[in-house]
């Protein structure tokens, strides 16, 4: 079946280590968006990609970092430099041939600093 | 500046009563786009309606309706009969006019709906 997959879907870091979180989508959409979700506080993007090999920051990008060297595959990297980083963190996607579609959503990875 | 507003941070209801869904968006641009998006406790955010600024028609999908007044900048969601298995957290969203591959999340809605 297509569609979005976010892993792990829980995941455990101890501070001032990196960790990264994986996404993939076979839906051959050339657009992929990080969010964190914090309660209370709706969904704010860290970090968007158009393309392969091109990507933007966000509003929170801060602390985080990704690559797009495929364009199945947006993994985000949660750093040290993030202070505040438990965060429900979503991954989606989007066609880029048609003008302002819905995105699509992974069932998310739960992050916890301990 | 561009802003999705949902004041209801939490709403419970009994099954079979209906239920409204507020949301206020603010955006200087003429051309945009407008969401609803539902969140179950698994976590993954289901896309439910996308409306554009041009079409005020309403619109109905089985239990589901929507409000769509350009005039008061509300596109609003309602339930009708509700049911256990709405239960779940909704979201409305503005397409950022700035750049169109984003999309402005109002701060959702959390839904119970009890038997």
């Amino acid at each position: 079946d297509g569609g979005i997959t976010q892993s792990p879907k829980y995941l455990f870091r101890k501070e001032g280590q990196n960790v990264t979180l994986s996404c993939e989508q076979n839906l051959n959409h050339d657009a992929m968006y990080w969010y964190r979700q914090d309660p209370g506080q709706g969904l704010r993007l860290i970090y968007y990609s158009q393309i392969v090999n091109d990507f933007q920051k966000g509003d929170i990008a801060e602390g985080y970092s990704v690559s797009r060297e495929k364009k199945e595959s947006f993994p985000l990297t949660v750093t040290s430099a993030q202070k505040n980083p438990t965060a429900f963190y979503l991954c989606a996607s989007r066609p880029r041939d048609r003008v302002i579609t819905e995105a699509f959503f992974g069932q998310g990875t739960r992050l916890t600093v301990v | 500046a561009q802003k999705v507003t949902q004041a209801q941070t939490e709403i419970s209801v009994v099954e079979k009563e209906d239920v409204t869904l507020d949301c206020v968006y603010e955006t200087r641009d003429t051309t945009y786009y407008l969401f609803w998006y539902k969140q179950p406790p698994s976590g993954e955010l289901v896309f439910l309606i996308r409306r554009n600024s041009f079409d005020e028609q309403n619109e109905i999908s089985g239990r589901y309706s929507w409000n769509f007044q350009k005039s008061t900048s509300s596109f609003n969601f309602t339930i009708t009969a509700s049911q256990v298995v709405d239960s779940a957290v909704y979201f409305c969203a503005l397409s950022d006019p700035a750049n169109t591959d984003k999309l402005i999340f109002g701060t959702g809605t959390r839904l119970q709906v009890f038997p």
